[in-house]
């Protein structure tokens, strides 16, 4: 089976840095999933982690404990753009992704 | 630039009515996958295809089919809608399973079932 745990809503202010976690429990767990979704519109691709540490690209960087069940988003030098959605998906044996329920972040002046 | 296109943006149907959902996409992809999002809930597999004529339950599949005669256009019907339907519904498209490859989402329909 799989759980996934992520907070329902943040917030931040402009400028700021953003840490949004997420916990999972997944049965022959292989990756995890960041997806990023504006009100409206379609969720697009922001990383993926299989391996223990911390990825960056730009201002956002993920990272993932393999032992801990656990990843977070973090976000830098934050923007109005940002305030968004943001989806936790982690994939098993059969690859196929399950979704968290998402993580409103708020990014105000 | 890839792309994953729906036949709708906003659908009203009535209760009872035969629904069809279409989602095309051009990158040639083995999988494909229609999901629906409600508010709280997150996203939810409805169905998942992993090659012409080839699908799979998902978590919530009740009420729902689904249809892939070609590679590129997967089908969703609802086959007698109900309110508890009413959703934004997404479909999305990856390369094949045995390895874990991102997926691109179409823009979504909004279906209201009155």
């Amino acid at each position: 089976g799989q759980n996934i745990d992520q907070p329902t809503e943040m917030t931040a202010t402009e400028g700021a840095i953003v840490q949004i976690n997420c916990t999972y429990q997944t049965s022959g767990f292989n990756g995890l999933f960041w997806y990023q979704q504006h009100a409206g519109e379609a969720p697009t691709f922001l990383s993926y982690n299989v391996l223990d540490g911390l990825e960056e690209k730009g201002r956002f960087s993920s990272f993932l404990s393999r032992s801990k069940g656990y990843s977070y988003l973090l976000l830098k030098e934050l923007q109005m753009k940002d305030s968004a959605s943001y989806l936790c998906a982690a994939t098993g044996g059969s690859y196929i992704p399950t979704f968290g329920r998402g993580t409103s972040l708020i990014v105000h002046p | 630039d890839v792309k994953v296109t729906q036949s709708s943006r906003y659908l009203v149907k009535r209760t009872g009515e035969k629904v069809f959902l279409e989602c095309v996409q051009d990158m040639d992809h083995e999988n494909m996958f229609w999901y629906r999002q409600d508010p709280g809930l997150g996203l939810r597999l409805i169905y998942f295809s992993y090659d012409v004529k080839m699908k799979e339950k998902g978590d919530i599949p009740e009420g729902y089919s689904v249809s892939r005669e070609k590679k590129e256009r997967f089908s969703l019907i609802l086959e007698s809608a109900s309110t508890n339907q009413t959703s934004m519904y997404l479909c999305a498209s990856s390369f094949p399973t045995g390895r874990s490859y991102e997926q691109y989402f179409g823009p979504g329909t909004r279906l209201t079932v009155t």
